[in-house]
């Protein structure tokens, strides 16, 4: 089963709200980067952040990250229509296999107008 | 545009038969991945390269699935005697001037009846 749990798997929220979408995993990480895909398009890398970093920021977006907890948040601020989308957490990490790259079901945020 | 273009975008086949998809970077990238996105879920990692070597093979993954990249540029991955589980979308990704940031090519769609 994959690692990454996206929570909630589904967001419907008005433009201009804030949307949060929480993501965790079980192993140890490198590192933790956040996708979009709209339907019908591919994946747009978003943000990364290092399992040294705690927060980052990219315009609109803060993700967090908590190492003990094995979890990480996407915050994105004063939402828009275009923000409709999936939202994948993917970890970069090993396990008692080797490196892995594990992707969560995602998160479906539809943002109204 | 992620400059990574994926060739066929759409392929059915029969069960049984073999297909090849192939993944071309536009320019120079060390890693690159592939993924199998079925609808619904997030990609599921299969395997990666450093140039032209083949670093990591998902363990869940069949032997009838096989890549190459030979010249550490563009690759290809196969699959032999298809079945019907085998249909998703098969996506590529290589990373830039950040080693871990993926960008992801449009994918191509295989259909096996």
């Amino acid at each position: 089963s994959q690692q990454g749990e996206e929570d909630p798997q589904a967001l419907s929220i008005q433009e201009g709200e804030n949307a949060t979408m929480n993501c965790s995993y079980k192993t140890s990480i490198n590192n933790l980067q956040w996708y979009r895909q709209n339907s019908g398009r591919g994946l747009v890398h978003l943000i990364l952040i290092r399992s040294n970093e705690r927060e980052k920021h990219s315009g609109r977006l803060r993700v967090t990250l908590d190492t003990s907890k094995k979890s990480s948040s996407l915050l994105i601020t004063a939402s828009r229509a275009a923000d409709t989308a999936s939202y994948f957490c993917a970890t970069d990490g090993r396990d008692n296999y080797g490196q892995n790259f594990v992707f969560g079901p995602g998160t479906r945020l539809s943002v109204l107008p | 545009d992620t400059g990574v273009s994926q060739d066929p975008r759409h392929k059915i086949t029969k069960r049984g038969q073999n297909v090849t998809f192939r993944c071309d970077p536009i320019s120079e990238h060390n890693r690159l991945y592939w993924y199998r996105q079925t609808l619904g879920q997030g990609p599921e990692f299969l395997t990666y390269f450093q140039n032209e070597a083949q670093l990591e093979k998902s363990r869940l993954l069949s032997n009838r699935f096989s890549a190459e990249r030979p010249k550490g540029s563009f690759s290809t991955l196969e699959i032999q005697r298809t079945e019907q589980g085998d249909s998703a979308m098969y996506l590529c990704a290589v990373t830039g001037r950040d080693p871990y940031e993926q960008y992801f090519g449009p994918g191509t769609r295989l259909t096996v009846t």
